[in-house]
């Protein structure tokens, strides 16, 4: 089973800094494989990067995704104040199937 | 505008049964699979079930398995879980999410239902 591991568990920024978010596997992952997600208080997740470095659809480019094998990051390049939410990364495997990181909060 | 709209979530008591539907629209439904996740209160998310874009083939987590039956109906454009043997760590909201192993991520997300197993 891999496990993805986020770190830090909390961020703290203000808006207009960059912000670096890490997801670590415990097995080699196919970047193909890894995905980036966003959820804002009281919403559900939406996509903002697949295949570990795509946007996806309507997601603004100052999100950027990279990474491989076992290192996977998320970067913000200026934080607007409705980043301010909770990331988890997500990659697909043998079993289970899916899994996610534990997250990590990114706040003011 | 892809849509995925849910329903189905409520209070069961442990050992109860409860089915949860979610309802396409905005795109061709039978070109995607379809999965469920679920997250309790206040933690991550949890991968459930997922199921190819004729229901001939569903995959689930080894935490529900046995108890969880994902299934879909193409005509209805419709997905639903369901859920029996309820326990109180079941406790969740629950996601319909569109993709499986054809996207190998999830790219759009139903509201959520909130499934409260208590007695």
């Amino acid at each position: 089973e891999i496990v993805l591991t986020q770190s830090p568990g909390t961020l703290s920024l203000s808006p207009g800094e960059r912000a670096t978010l890490s997801c670590r596997a415990s097995e080699s992952v196919s970047s193909y494989y890894l995905a980036w997600y966003q959820q804002r208080p009281g919403q559900a997740p939406r996509l903002l990067i697949y295949a570990a470095s795509s946007r996806a659809t309507g997601i603004p480019d100052r999100f950027s995704g990279s990474g491989s094998g076992t290192d996977f990051t998320l970067t913000i390049s200026r934080l607007e104040p409705e980043d301010f939410a909770v990331y988890y990364c997500q990659q697909y495997g043998s079993s289970p199937r899916f899994s996610f990181g534990q997250g990590t909060k990114l706040e003011i | 505008e892809v849509q995925l709209v849910q329903s189905g979530g409520r209070l069961v008591r442990p050992g109860g049964s409860l089915r949860l539907s979610c309802a396409a629209s905005g795109f061709t439904f039978e070109d995607y699979g379809m999965s469920w996740v679920r997250q309790a209160p206040g933690k991550g998310l949890e991968w459930l079930s997922g199921v190819n874009w004729n229901g001939g083939v569903t995959g689930y987590a080894d935490s529900v398995k046995g108890r969880f039956t994902i299934s879909r109906d193409n005509a209805r454009k419709s997905v639903y879980l369901q859920l029996n043997s309820l326990r109180v760590e079941d406790t969740a909201f629950y996601y319909c999410v569109r993709g499986w192993e054809e996207l190998y991520y999830f790219d759009n997300w139903g509201q959520g239902a909130l499934v409260t197993v208590s007695s």
